[in-house]
């Protein structure tokens, strides 16, 4: 199991700034999944964070708008950047256990709302 | 694209009832998970099944898997307050570790 501490929870930001969310785990895992879950939606993989290298971005998502750090094995940050209200989502951060890293360990989100 | 459609979007039940919920995904998988999520917070792994099972069991929680019909079922039994949250179901259509997940269904139960 892996345990993640999220931050923030929530914010509520003004249009055209950005924030960056922090995701701690208490082990080493070689791959951090960043979501955006839209209101009362289903969740959409944004990224894939390895450390050393850069981020892999799904459809829909690019580096500048989602700029991702991995400085090591336990620490990744995601940016929203330049922010819209439609930006108003949770965004998760996740890891991979198992053999296969095939179950999911999800930090507890950071709900953003952006006026 | 979502890959899991699942059934029904919400249900509301009263306590000690069993809660049904079905998910139905479109392409071949390796293993398929549910997962519930309380008040929009960080999702809890609940269950996986793989491609070669048909059944599952884990407490109170039981899952089918039917790789013919494309489709999965979630069976609650003996139904609690706090088993209100959303569920959802996940495959790995798109390859190990980069889950694709359906539209979840919102249970409620009823003391």
């Amino acid at each position: 199991s892996a345990v993640i501490s999220q931050k923030p929870s929530r914010d509520i930001c003004q249009r055209g700034t950005s924030l960056t969310i922090q995701c701690q785990v208490d082990s080493q895992v070689t791959m951090m999944f960043w979501y955006r879950q839209q209101p009362g939606q289903s969740l959409t993989l944004i990224a894939t964070a390895n450390q050393g290298s850069e981020a892999t971005y799904e459809s829909g998502f690019v580096i500048d708008k989602f700029p991702i750090s991995r400085p090591n094995l336990t620490f990744s940050t995601l940016t929203v950047s330049n922010m819209s209200p439609e930006d108003s989502s949770i965004y998760l951060c996740s890891v991979g256990v198992g053999g296969a890293n095939e179950k999911l360990f999800f930090g507890s989100g950071t709900q953003l709302s952006v006026l | 694209s979502q890959q899991g459609e699942e059934d029904p979007q919400a249900l509301s039940i009263q306590e000690g009832e069993n809660a049904t919920m079905n998910c139905s995904y479109k392409t071949s998988i390796n293993n398929l998970q549910w997962y519930r999520q309380n008040s929009g917070r960080g999702l809890v792994h609940l269950i996986l099944i793989r491609s070669n099972e048909r059944e599952k069991h884990s407490g109170r929680l039981r899952v089918t898997l039917d790789t013919s019909k494309k489709s999965s079922s979630l069976l609650i039994t003996a139904s609690r307050a706090a088993d209100t949250a959303s569920y959802f179901c996940a495959t790995d259509a798109q390859g190990a570790q980069k889950l694709v997940f359906g539209q979840g269904t919102r249970l409620t139960i009823n003391p």
